[in-house]
Order: structure tokens, then C-alpha cells, then sequence
């Protein structure tokens, strides 16, 4: 079974840190994305990769960054956080960027910003 | 990118049939049909997916309209773990595979 694991499924964060949400899948899968989730807009693709070191930007990547070292670690950070980035962070992985493969995604980091 | 369009929510008997009709009237040709399902605190999970033809596995049947505008995901025999927002979706083949997701259908499923 694939498995995709993010780093916290709760974080706490003041307005202006730095945060790091971490995503790891252990299937050898070239893709992976990180979307949000938030009441009456449902998920919202953020990022994607389709390798290491390579980068795509999603619908709403603004206030975002990723990073690709490993094939298998797909990081999503905000630079410094605001309180309309509080919302549910979901990291997914796929074996490549064709729609006949699934996505498989993690249990999701709930995130707040106070 | 147009989403989808799906009711908000149904209700279902258990053991019933269930029908999640989804309309996407502007999708390309080269757009594929997803199917995915989220129960409260999880990610989303596959459910099945198809181009044109109808498609069945073990969790459903996707059929697919003969001018690819709706389809309806079937669930044969609803059980009460089958209760989750099921989400209608677009993944764009020509862009890396890239899942467009829409509000989604709150599925309930009575004993």
C-alpha cells in the first residue's frame, strides 16, 4: 500500500514565522502536490512537482514556497505566516503525471495562525 | 478551469443503490473523470476514474454520458462506511495531471 505521511496533523503558529510542513511517500512516485482545503472552497492545488528540484506553481501559490531534495520529500513553506493561510494542508503523490494514475494523499496538518 | 457541479448533499438507505450525479459541460477531450471520496479527518481517497466508456471496480460504476458532459458515480449497495463527501473532479492530461476539484456531494447513509 502507498503511503504518504505528513510531518503534523496539527500546528499552532504565530503571524510571521516561518513554517515548514514536511511530506514524505515511500512508493518511488514522480509527482507530488500540496493543496489546501478550506469550508465552501473545497481543495485548491498550491504547488506540484514532477521531480526533484522541479517546480510548478498551482492555482494559488502566492505566500508559498516548495522545496524537492529527495525524490520521496516534498516541502511546503510559508515564509512568514498569516492568519488567512490558517487553514487544512493536504500533500499527495502520484506515479506520474498521467490522469490513468491516482493520487494518494496524506492524512492532511491542520494549521492555525494566531 | 470550470469545476464541476454536484448537489451538496444525499441521502442514502443502507444496502440501497446510491446515484452521485456530476455535470462538467465544459470538459476538454482530453480531460479525465475522477472520483474521490473524503471521510471527516482523512485525505481524500480514489474511488474511479474513466475518459469515455463507462468504467466498474470493486468500490463503483462511473457511467460516463455519451457526450461527456455529466457522469454518475454508483455505489451498488450503500453500507454506512460509505458515508463521505464524494468529490467530482477534472484531471487535466495535459498538465501534468493536475486534479480540479468541486464542492462535492455530502453522501449520508441511513441504517
Amino acid at each position: 500500500d502507498v503511503k504518504v505521511t505528513q510531518s503534523s496533523r496539527y500546528l499552532v503558529k504565530r503571524t510571521g514565522e516561518k513554517v515548514f510542513l514536511e511530506c514524505v511517500q515511500d512508493m518511488d512516485h514522480e509527482n507530488m502536490f500540496w493543496y489546501r482545503q478550506d469550508p465552501g472552497l473545497g481543495l485548491r492545488l498550491i504547488y506540484f512537482s514532477y521531480d526533484v528540484k522541479m517546480k510548478e506553481k498551482g492555482d494559488i501559490p502566492e505566500g508559498y514556497s516548495v522545496s524537492r531534495e529527495k525524490k520521496e520529500r516534498f516541502s511546503l513553506i510559508l515564509e512568514s505566516a498569516s492568519t488567512n493561510q490558517t487553514s487544512m494542508y493536504l500533500c499527495a503523490s502520484s506515479l506520474d503525471g498521467n490522469c490513468k494514475e491516482t493520487q494518494y494523499f496524506g492524512p492532511g496538518t491542520r494549521l492555525l495562525v494566531l | 478551469d470550470a469545476k464541476t457541479t454536484q448537489p451538496n448533499s444525499m441521502e442514502s438507505n443502507e444496502e440501497e443503490p446510491v446515484h452521485l450525479p456530476c455535470n462538467h459541460s465544459t470538459i476538454s477531450g482530453t480531460d479525465y473523470i475522477h472520483w474521490y471520496r473524503q471521510l471527516p479527518s482523512q485525505g481524500p481517497e480514489y474511488v474511479i476514474h474513466g475518459l469515455t466508456s463507462n468504467v466498474n471496480n470493486r468500490m463503483a460504476s462511473l457511467a460516463i454520458a455519451e457526450d461527456r458532459k455529466s457522469s454518475t458515480l454508483i455505489l451498488h449497495r450503500a453500507t454506512l462506511r460509505d458515508a463521505a463527501v464524494y468529490y467530482c473532479i477534472r484531471c487535466r492530461g495535459n498538465q501534468g495531471g493536475k486534479l480540479i476539484f468541486g464542492q462535492g456531494t455530502e453522501l449520508s447513509v441511513k441504517p
